[in-house]
């Protein structure tokens, strides 16, 4: 299975919005309402933001949200903060106990 | 609070065993598929093993088929992962996370540190 495509980075200012896609193919994103989202933050734990590509976990600021809609699913950011810079990766299952990963999104807040 | 603490990780050499456990607190352990997630020194997370609520069902990588064994007792709240078998690819950090939806397939709700396991002579 191919990974996730995602961009490599994405910027933005403080209070704006914005959205990171994550390309998949008919073998998971499409076939699967199974995209997960997750925030890396150097030497910390990954931590989920969203699952089955809208659900939030309890925890998780609703300035984070998500979509799918063919082949891509997204990833928004609303009311960027500074403590939101990080990298962000996909997921997404593929069926038979496999799982496909984005390479990850750097965020930059300007 | 949902809380995940694993243990167990260390130095190993190839072909080596280690038994990774984690303590789950915060919510009702036996209701929720559990899953071990590993992330490579400077790679992206790799889904690793996933068990049942109840731990009658087990899945596996294919890259850990055969060498890992997956286990839970919901008496206790704690999962483990018997790695026998090591090579120098296993090197991570090892995860435990619960799986949000309660059952296998969904997403890994990491919740601790995990636990560093390296595997070289």
């Amino acid at each position: 299975q191919s990974a996730l495509t995602q961009p490599a980075s994405v910027s933005g200012s403080p209070g704006q919005s914005i959205t990171i896609s994550c390309t998949g193919t008919s073998s998971d994103v499409v076939n699967y309402n199974l995209v997960s989202w997750y925030q890396h933050h150097p030497a910390k734990a990954p931590k989920l933001l969203i699952y089955e590509a809208t659900k939030r976990p309890s925890g998780v600021s609703s300035r984070f949200s998500g979509s799918r809609s063919g082949n891509t699913a997204s990833l928004t950011i609303s009311g960027l903060q500074t403590e939101d810079e990080a990298d962000y990766s996909c997921c997404s299952y593929a069926g038979s106990n496999t799982w496909v990963f984005g390479g990850g999104t750097k965020v930059t807040v300007l | 609070e949902v809380q995940l603490v694993e243990s167990g990780g260390g130095l190993v050499e190839p072909g080596g065993s280690l038994r990774l456990s984690c303590a789950a607190s915060g919510f009702i352990f036996s209701s929720y598929a559990m899953n071990w997630v590993r992330q490579a020194p400077g790679k992206g997370l790799q889904w690793v093993s996933a068990v049942s609520g109840g731990g009658d069902t087990t899945y596996y990588a294919d890259s850990v088929k055969g060498r890992f064994t997956i286990s839970r007792d919901n008496s206790k709240n704690t999962l483990h992962l018997q790695m026998n078998g090591l090579r120098a690819e296993d090197t991570a950090i090892y995860y435990c996370a619960k799986d949000p939806s309660g059952s296998y397939p969904a997403a890994f709700d990491i919740r601790g540190q995990g636990t560093k396991v390296t595997v070289s002579s």
